[in-house]
């Protein structure tokens, strides 16, 4: 069984298009996060939702939308894609206190044209 | 800020060697330090994870030390083999109201030749 599964793991699209990255999490854990990957590999930190609470929000244009429905599952919407969103999109989990156990999904490569 | 450097960005060895891959970080204050293996196409997998109180960690051929007032960490692979090739990432926890919130360092591209 995955631990931390996204879909899609590729996605290609136009600009000006609004796209959704699912992630669910089969660990138990209370807390889950996205990170992007851009072109020169440096992995960021977007989003963190604990127990379906946000908690940290970085900066991340309004564009995108962090929804997480319940504890297991934290979903990212972006609107009106635009060319510098190409990266590949990290979802991960952890437990709650301090990060322990922190475990990344495969990743999906978001490529805007 | 925290900001997290590593070096080498990349280190080519045979196989064999015994090597040390290095971070760095700005802010001592952190919760803890975690070592990352990154697959071309894959997602992270945690190595280890080193408490704030604690000095260092080993499994099996890796073990990793943490010295945070010196904000320095260090990742030592003994008997490198072909398999251990990938991206070594380093990240940082700082705690607090944003446990969780892990800041990487660039990375360092292991290659090891048979």
């Amino acid at each position: 069984d995955t631990a931390v599964s996204q879909t899609p793991k590729y996605l290609v699209t136009q600009m000006g298009n609004d796209k959704s990255i699912k992630c669910e999490q089969n660990l138990g854990h209370d807390t889950m996060y996205w990170y992007k990957q851009d072109s020169k590999k440096f992995l960021k930190i977007m989003f963190s939702y604990n127990n379906k609470e946000l908690i940290i929000n970085e900066t991340v244009p309004n564009r995108f939308s962090p929804k997480s429905p319940d504890k297991a599952h934290l979903n990212l919407h972006i609107n009106s894609l635009e060319l510098g969103d190409s990266a590949v999109y990290f979802c991960a989990s952890s437990q709650a206190t301090g990060g322990i156990g922190y475990t990344f999904g495969s990743g999906t490569r978001l490529t805007v044209v | 800020k925290q900001e997290v450097t590593q070096i080498p960005a990349a280190l080519s060895v045979p196989e064999g060697e015994n090597l040390v891959l290095n971070c760095s970080f700005t802010d001592s204050a952190i919760y803890n330090l975690q070592w990352f293996r990154q697959d071309p196409g894959k997602g992270l997998t945690s190595l280890l994870l080193i408490q704030s109180s604690q000095r260092e960690q080993t499994s099996g051929r890796l073990n990793a030390s943490l010295d945070k007032s010196s904000g320095r960490s260090t990742l030592y692979i003994a008997a490198s083999q072909p398999g251990d090739s990938a991206t070594y990432l380093c990240a940082v926890d700082a705690g607090g109201t944003s446990y969780g919130k892990l800041t990487f360092g660039q990375g360092t591209i292991l290659t090891v030749h048979p």
